[in-house]
């Protein structure tokens, strides 16, 4: 099983609409976790953290469910501009401090 | 220059080459971290350097070999790649190994013939 699992899309979906991605994690002993955002030919960027109670920055939402090992980030409102890879980002388990990343997802918003 | 920086940005080699990727950080960081990204796979963390002394090393061929001159720079270098080798190589950093946010630069594209 991958540590890091991701539904690689792509996700093609029209300005305004809503999107939701999932992840997985198989190490119950991590501990953060953020979403990561990889534009075309451009380095990853911290999109944002993700947290127990849910967290909101924006348009973007971001929860996490560690009796599932589940993270999910909701976009609502998409605009071309965040066509992008989003890379879900585990810390810590089998490795103090380290960073596991997902494939990614891709997204295309379209007009 | 601001953030992370490498070079060279693309870089192409034969098998029977030496060649070093170059890293330099401005962000006052203190640790920093090789990262291979190839197609359809995720990043994958190859060498971890924090306060200069290397903590991470994920079973790495050892024709890669890292160096961590001082915080601010790191350096990869090359020697009898493999094709399977070709991938963009990612430089980051951080303030503390155990850190929320890690700075990446833009990668080298390596092709190696």
């Amino acid at each position: 099983r991958k540590e890091v699992e991701q539904d690689p899309g792509p996700f093609n979906v029209p300005e305004g609409a809503t999107v939701a991605f999932n992840c997985t994690y198989s190490n119950s002993a991590s501990q953060s976790f953020f979403w990561y955002r990889q534009d075309c030919r451009k380095e990853p960027k911290l999109l944002m953290s993700v947290y127990s109670s849910g967290n909101e920055d924006g348009r973007f939402t971001a929860q996490l469910n560690r009796a599932s090992q589940y993270i999910s980030l909701l976009i609502r409102d998409s605009k071309l501009s965040d066509s992008a890879t989003y890379l879900c980002v585990v810390q810590g388990g089998t490795s103090y401090g380290k960073l596991t990343f997902g494939q990614g997802t891709i997204l295309t918003v379209h007009p | 220059e601001t953030g992370v920086t490498q070079t060279p940005r693309h870089l192409v080699m034969g098998m029977t080459n030496k060649k070093s990727l170059k890293c330099e950080q401005h962000l006052g960081h203190n640790a920093m971290y090789w990262y291979k990204q190839s197609a359809k796979k995720p990043l994958e963390l190859m060498f971890v350097y924090s306060l200069e002394e290397r903590v991470e090393n994920n079973s790495v061929p050892s024709r890669f070999s890292p160096e961590c001159p001082n915080s601010s720079h790191l350096f990869l270098h090359l020697h009898t790649l493999q094709p399977e080798d070709s991938a963009l190589y990612l430089c980051a950093s951080s303030q503390g190994y155990i850190a929320n946010e890690q700075f990446f630069g833009p990668g080298t594209r390596l092709t190696v013939l």
